[in-house]
């Protein structure tokens, strides 16, 4: 079973549309983090959320953090053929050392059609 | 800066053959972790190094094994491969392990065990 369970795990939309990519779990994190990989590449981090109902802005790509920090959503504005790609969330267990070990949930791949 | 590289790219081994794919970061990064990516499954953790001299196993560690004899490097090996090993393999490195500690990542070794 997976710990962090991400929907949708595929997204085709047209260009201009809004979408929104969840990362839901049972367990509490730490913190939050959002990675983009394209083909051929590894993961590039996005952004880091680390306190309950904390909201991030980065151009039109907003990010939120559940207040018992047990999930996240990433919300897309006005979608560009330039946001394709694969988008992956990363939780940091909460309790004890992490030693910054992250789990992963299994991604959703976003086409976005000029 | 080269940031994390991996050695080799591409990698083709018959079942039973052994291999070591290379992790190298110059960011003076304590902290270097190995994953694997499937289809559907995100990243999974296989083993983890929390500096020179120190590793640790992660969610997926039965047939691998690593060593850090220095700090830039972090080397994954395969005794003795499976087909259940193929896979796409990526390395990354942390300044720390808290819980806002983006991880960087190499451009992965996709391994094909036949």
């Amino acid at each position: 079973t997976q710990l962090l369970e991400q929907s949708p795990q595929f997204l085709s939309i047209q260009e201009g549309e809004n979408l929104t990519v969840y990362c839901n779990s049972s367990s509490v994190f730490s913190s939050l983090q959002w990675y983009r990989q394209e083909p051929g590449e590894g993961p590039v981090l996005l952004v880091t959320v680390v306190t309950g109902g904390e909201v991030k802005k980065l151009k039109r790509l907003t990010f939120q953090f559940g207040d018992a920090r047990k999930d996240s959503s990433l919300h897309i504005t006005a979608a560009q053929p330039g946001d394709t790609g694969l988008y992956l969330c990363a939780g940091m267990r909460a309790g004890g050392t992490s030693y910054g070990k992250l789990t992963f949930g299994q991604g959703t791949i976003l086409t976005v059609h000029p | 800066n080269a940031g994390v590289t991996q050695t080799p790219k591409f990698r083709v081994l018959k079942t039973g053959q052994s291999m070591t794919l290379l992790c190298a970061q110059d960011m003076n990064h304590e902290y270097m972790y190995w994953y694997r990516q499937d289809p559907g499954m995100g990243l999974r953790l296989i083993h983890y190094s929390v500096g020179e001299g120190t590793t640790a196993k992660g969610e997926v560690p039965d047939g691998y094994n690593v060593s850090r004899l220095k700090k830039q490097n972090f080397l994954l090996g395969l005794e003795s491969a499976a087909p259940s090993q193929t896979s796409v393999y990526f390395c990354a490195s942390s300044y720390g392990g808290g819980a806002s500690y983006e991880q960087y990542f190499g451009p992965g070794t996709r391994l094909t065990v036949t």
